[in-house]
C-alpha cells in the first residue's frame, strides 16, 4: 500500500501568490515524522520543513508552512509569496517509528509534485 | 552545516562494465547511509540501508548481487552497479544520518543528501 501519496503531478502558481501542495500518508505507528523536500533540476534534495506526529502546532519555516491534519492524515505544504526560484519538484516524505525500536531512520517518499511559478 | 559529498556527479559507461559511486560524510560520522534510485520526474525509491561494519539491508525487489554496497568506514559508503545494463541508467542519490543532530525528537536524526549521480549505460 502506498504510504505517502501526492496526488498533484504538476501545479502552476502565479508569482507572489500562495500555493498548497497536497500530501496524505498512511501509518499505524503513533510516532512518525513528516518531511518536505525541494528538488530543483540540478537534482539536489533541499530540506524544507519537518512535522513530528506529536507536535501540537503546525511547523513553519520562513515562507513554508505545513498544514498538519492528523485525523485526516494529511500534511500539506503551503508556500506563501511564490518566487520564480520556487519552481522545482517537491517531495513529501515520512519516517516511521521515531520513538520505537523499529526506527530504521529511512525516509519513504511520495511521488512528487512539479511546481512551476509563472512570472 | 553537515555536508555529504557524492562522486561522481555523472558517469557514462558501456554495457557490462561495473560502476562505483561514493558517498562521503565530510564533517560528521554516519553509521547509517541510505541509497535511493530515481527515474526522471519520479519518486526516490529506497534501494538499501547501508550500515557501517555490517551488511546492507536491501529493500524488497532490489538485487543485492547487482547493487553492491560497502560501508567500510564511518564516513564512506559505496554503491557498485555490477555488470551495468541500459535499464540501470538512472539517478542515484545517497543520504547520511547524523547521529548527533536531531529534528525535534531523540531518535529522529537529521538526514543529509548527496548531490546525486546520473548514470547512463550505453
Amino acid at each position: 500500500a502506498q504510504k505517502i501519496t501526492q496526488t498533484q503531478p504538476g501545479m502552476f502558481v502565479q508569482e507572489k501568490e500562495a500555493v498548497t501542495l497536497d500530501c496524505t500518508y498512511d501509518t499505524s505507528d503513533p510516532s512518525y515524522g513528516l518531511f518536505w523536500y525541494k528538488q530543483p533540476s540540478s537534482g539536489e534534495m533541499i530540506f524544507l520543513i519537518y512535522q513530528g506526529s506529536y507536535d501540537q502546532q503546525n511547523a513553519t519555516e520562513g515562507r513554508y508552512s505545513l498544514n498538519f491534519q492528523k485525523a485526516r492524515k494529511s500534511a500539506n505544504l503551503v508556500i506563501s509569496a511564490s518566487q520564480l526560484g520556487d519552481s522545482a519538484m517537491y517531495f513529501c516524505a515520512m519516517r516511521e517509528g521515531i520513538k520505537g525500536s523499529s526506527n530504521t531512520g529511512k525516509l519513504i517518499f511520495g511521488q512528487g509534485t512539479t511546481l512551476q511559478v509563472k512570472p | 552545516g553537515a555536508v555529504v559529498s557524492q562522486h561522481p556527479s555523472w558517469v557514462i559507461c558501456k554495457s557490462g562494465t561495473s560502476v562505483k559511486i561514493e558517498c562521503r560524510s565530510l564533517d560528521f560520522q554516519a553509521t547509517t547511509m541510505f541509497w535511493y534510485r530515481q527515474f526522471p520526474k519520479q519518486s526516490l525509491m529506497l534501494m538499501a540501508t547501508s550500515n557501517e561494519g555490517s551488511k546492507a539491508t536491501y529493500e524488497q525487489g532490489v538485487e543485492k548481487d547487482k547493487f553492491l554496497i560497502n560501508h567500510a568506514s564511518l564516513t564512506l559508503s559505496t554503491l557498485t552497479v555490477t555488470s551495468a545494463h541500459p535499464e540501470d541508467s538512472s539517478f542515484y542519490i545517497c543520504s547520511a544520518r547524523d547521529n548527533n543532530l536531531f529534528l525535534g525528537d531523540l531518535g529522529n536524526e537529521k538526514l543529509f543528501f548527496g548531490s546525486g549521480t546520473q548514470l547512463s549505460v550505453l
